[in-house]
């Protein structure tokens, strides 16, 4: 069966400090992989996808980077963290669009606060 | 733009009762409608997938409708049990060239009361 794994679970960081949270996924091969940030109030915010190595989209402009070293791997990123980018983190995984299904799975999230 | 909405934003209910969520969307080229479970601090958990060709899913005491003209799903929880408290998300896959993306409503806070 497919699992997905991310950490840390928490994190607290001083601003202007680098960021990187990884995301990997088993049992499965090829899938879409994406990064959600949650934000009291605001709902779930779509911050990147990516359906192949290397290949990322972003949806919104900001102070993160997302990259895919590997199939299975994702990871998010910053060079000097901001007090806004404090929140709840989510990686989640689906199979390509167009397998019957493709539903979608989340890991259990990083809460990041900046100070 | 797609947007999605569930209402109510919260709900109180008594151990045993049967209950009704309710999520709405705006277009309807959808490829697929899923409900989700968030537990305070946690991920989100899914619970049952409905393709667009599809009118409804069960799983145990859960079942969902989906009405694609008219935009709206419902996720019917039978018997409801403490363990049930948490949010409740449903989220709309798009359809065509944008089927990668799923948009969210804000979920319902639902509170099962021993």
């Amino acid at each position: 069966s497919q699992t997905i794994h991310q950490w840390p679970a928490t994190l607290v960081q001083p601003v202007g400090s680098p960021l990187s949270l990884e995301c990997t996924v088993e049992g499965t091969s090829n899938p879409n992989l994406y990064w959600y940030r949650q934000a009291a109030g605001r709902g779930l915010q779509l911050l990147f996808y990516s359906v192949g190595i290397g290949q990322i989209s972003s949806e919104v402009p900001q102070n993160l980077s997302a990259s895919r070293p590997q199939d299975r791997q994702f990871i998010l990123s910053s060079k000097k963290l901001l007090l806004s980018d404090s929140g709840f983190y989510l990686c989640a995984w689906s199979p390509p669009p167009g397998t019957y299904n493709s539903p979608l799975h989340f890991g259990n999230g990083t809460r990041l606060t900046v100070t | 733009k797609q947007e999605v909405t569930q209402i109510p934003a919260a709900l109180s209910v008594p151990e045993g009762e049967n209950l009704v969520l309710n999520c709405s969307f705006t277009d309807s080229a959808i490829y697929n409608l899923q409900w989700f479970r968030q537990d305070p601090g946690k991920g989100l958990t899914s619970l049952l997938l409905i393709q667009s060709s599809q009118r409804e899913q069960t799983s145990g005491r859960l079942n969902a409708s989906l009405d694609k003209s008219s935009g709206r799903s419902t996720l019917y929880i039978a018997a409801s049990q403490p363990g049930d408290s948490a949010t409740y998300l449903c989220a709309v896959r798009h359809s065509g060239g944008s089927n990668y993306k799923l948009t969210f409503g804000k979920g319902t806070l639902l509170t099962v009361n021993p």
